[in-house]
């Protein structure tokens, strides 16, 4: 089955720094990869998505310039937490999904957890 | 616009009960339907879809899924729980299935414990 594999798994950085987040599709390619971001005990919200080749689309309220995405190849994509602050604490998912299969659902990575101290 | 309400932020079965996990959707289009589960610290993995066709879905590890479109639900239930169920359950819909329009719109999720 289409694996998504996420990379790190967890990650601790000081206040103040930057974090890369990678997301690739092993087994296929995706045009489109999907962020999210949950909070302890609360239900995913989608950050933005990623469009392969193009810029990505943020939804609103999410800050582009302070969630960097860059999805540079069918394969892969990354996010990039800059400037981080321990708000931005919180558990990063990413999703894509096998484009040429017909009504195929998103496949998840097993997410970022991010602390930031 | 899509959405979806899940209701009971916590269910607590005894193994070996029937689980039944509520969940309502909102769409202005015909929705294609979903249920993730999540372990503590993980990802989702797909439980289940219903998209077109028969409206009675069954999934992975004993779950299945009813769609009723006259009554915007999508109830998850298995007969039968496990310890092993124990975990977070998403309900989710989208209106498309292709680039931009196929992300995903997710219940609130509910925390199911199995109790001995």
């Amino acid at each position: 089955g289409a694996v998504v594999s996420q990379h790190p798994s967890r990650v601790i950085c000081k206040s103040g720094t930057s974090v890369k987040i990678e997301c690739r599709s092993l087994d296929f390619q995706a045009t489109t990869m999907f962020w999210y971001r949950q909070f302890p005990k609360q239900s995913l919200m989608l950050m933005a998505t990623s469009n392969e080749g193009s810029k990505a689309t943020y939804e609103q309220g999410v800050e582009k310039d302070k969630f960097l995405i860059n999805h540079a190849s069918l394969t892969l994509s990354t996010l990039t937490v800059t400037s981080a602050h321990p708000e931005d604490s919180s558990f990063y998912i990413c999703s894509a999904r096998v484009e040429s299969s017909y009504n195929s659902p998103l496949h998840f990575g097993n997410g970022t957890r991010l602390t930031v101290t | 616009a899509q959405s979806v309400t899940q209701l009971g932020s916590h269910v607590s079965v005894s193994e070996g009960a029937l689980v039944l996990l509520r969940c309502n959707y909102s769409s202005s289009v015909p929705p294609y339907l979903f249920w993730y589960v999540q372990y503590p610290n993980q990802g989702l993995q797909l439980l289940l879809k219903y998209t077109t066709g028969a409206t009675l879905v069954k999934g992975i590890n004993g779950f299945e899924a009813e769609f009723k479109k006259s009554e915007t639900s999508f109830h998850l239930t298995k007969p039968s729980a496990h310890m092993s169920d124990a975990a977070e359950y998403f309900c989710a819909v989208t209106q498309g299935r292709t680039g931009t329009a196929s992300k995903l719109t997710f219940g609130t999720g509910t925390r199911l414990q199995v109790m001995l």
